[in-house]
């Protein structure tokens, strides 16, 4: 099965300032198959992006995805405070889907 | 609107069973592949079971092989989980969630999650 490991584990940010997560998978992810997560405490987990860069409906265009191959990113322009959050990313291009351990983006 | 709401968990004794549920509605259920995902406390997403659209294919981690059971009843637009042979390590927050890529096997990525349900194995 493929590994993703992400990169930091927590990122520890001010509101405003640009935040950059890191995946990266064991083998090459077919077609770019890799989603983002965002999840909250106490909550689901809520899809930020598919397709390595495609924004999923309603998410706010400072998120953005890319990346290709076994290296992929997430990118949150500014940081709002809602934001502050973990991080999953997730392949689906191989069985079975496999996810990251995550990255926790904390406030400074 | 999309919903999903699971149903079932609770606190068990190692060794026992339980059985989750999970409520469908605002889509058409028997289009999609349905998926089981876990959360142990302060852990990270495992991804558990999944069935296709039919109930036709099943898929298992390993971890759980022989001994949960994935299923669905399109007529009631629900999934269940029948969770056997329970252990400490089965402690989590288990998730519904939708496979958003009818044709893409096993469903691709998850578009949908449900609120989850805890389930707790302990003397």
């Amino acid at each position: 099965e493929i590994v993703l490991t992400q990169s930091p584990g927590t990122l520890s940010l001010s509101p405003g300032e640009r935040a950059t997560l890191s995946c990266r998978a064991s083998q090459s992810v077919t077609s770019n198959y890799l989603a983002w997560y965002q999840q909250k405490p106490g909550q689901a987990p809520r899809l930020l992006i598919y397709g390595a860069s495609t924004r999923a409906t309603g998410i706010p265009d400072r998120f953005s995805g890319s990346g290709s191959g076994t290296d992929f990113t997430l990118t949150i322009s500014r940081l709002e405070p809602e934001d502050f959050a973990v991080y999953y990313c997730q392949q689906y291009g191989s069985s079975p889907q496999t996810f990251g351990q995550g990255t926790k983006v904390e406030i400074k | 609107e999309v919903q999903l709401v699971e149903s079932g968990g609770g606190l068990v004794q190692p060794g026992g069973s339980l059985r989750l549920s999970c409520a469908a509605s605002g889509f058409t259920f028997n289009n999609y592949w349905m998926t089981w995902v876990r959360q142990a406390p302060g852990k990270g997403l495992e991804w558990v079971a999944n069935i296709k659209q039919d109930g036709s294919e099943k898929h298992y981690v390993d971890s759980v092989q022989g001994r949960f059971t994935i299923s669905r009843d399109n007529a009631k637009n629900s999934l269940y989980l029948q969770m056997n042979s329970l252990r400490d390590e089965d402690t989590a927050v288990y998730y519904c969630a939708r496979g958003a890529i009818r044709w893409l096997a096993r469903g691709g990525y998850f578009d949908y999650w449900g609120q989850g349900t805890l389930v707790t194995v302990s003397s």
